[in-house]
């Protein structure tokens, strides 16, 4: 079993429909919970960052946590056709150090 | 506020030959990063440093692969001799040491082996 695990999509969704994307991890050690965004042959980009279990809401975004069940997701509202890129999940046990990522998922938003 | 730079951009060498890979964090940026990213896969870590010195790098293949930050700012990544398997993008990050840890990436070194 991988350390973390993601839906591989591809996914596709049409423009304004709400997506989850979601992660599932092994090792209850992680405590802090990435969501980042590719753009294809771009580096990754932060868009949202946890720590322990809850939610947390930026604009059109939603990361949820649920560490007893050792998984995480994101929501994407309204989504749009720029949003389509490959979401990555990490996670961390430490504070700044020892990430690991998800194999990430592909998002495609129709218009 | 300029990103963190990376060169070459793409490189083609034939296995056995050596490679290096260029990196300018962000300025003031203390953490710098090197991740392998494989088609398909997520970032592995490879290495990090704070400064100057090297906080983590267990995942790096160090018969083959080696890294330095001289003066804590720049830093070169190594492959001496490559493989066909180290055929990847090498993506570098930086971030400040603080309450935010925000990991800012470089768009990447596209590396093929042939």
């Amino acid at each position: 079993q991988k350390e973390v695990e993601q839906d591989p999509g591809p996914l596709s969704v049409p423009e304004g429909a709400i997506v989850s994307l979601n992660c599932t991890y092994s090792n209850s050690a992680f405590q802090y919970f990435m969501w980042y965004r590719q753009y294809s042959r771009k580096g990754p980009e932060l868009l949202m960052y946890t720590y322990s279990s809850g939610n947390k809401e930026d604009g059109r975004f939603t990361a949820q946590v649920d560490k007893s069940s050792k998984y995480i997701s994101l929501f994407i509202r309204d989504s749009q056709p720029s949003d389509s890129a490959t979401y990555l999940c990490a996670m961390s046990p430490n504070y700044g150090q020892n990430f690991v990522f998800g194999p990430g998922t592909r998002l495609s938003v129709l218009p | 506020e300029a990103g963190v730079a990376q060169s070459p951009r793409y490189k083609i060498i034939e296995k056995r030959q050596s490679v290096a890979f260029w990196c300018n964090p962000i300025s003031g940026h203390a953490t710098l990063y090197w991740y392998q990213q494989i088609l398909g896969q997520g970032p592995k870590l490879l290495i990090q440093f704070q400064n100057n010195g090297v906080v983590d790098d267990s995942q790096l293949p160090k018969d083959r692969f080696s890294a330095e930050r001289l003066k804590g700012v720049d830093s070169t990544l190594k492959i001496q001799p490559a493989k066909l398997e180290d055929s990847a993008v090498y993506l570098c990050a930086s971030s400040l040491v603080g309450p935010q840890e925000t990991q800012y990436f470089g768009p990447g070194t596209r590396l093929l082996v042939l």
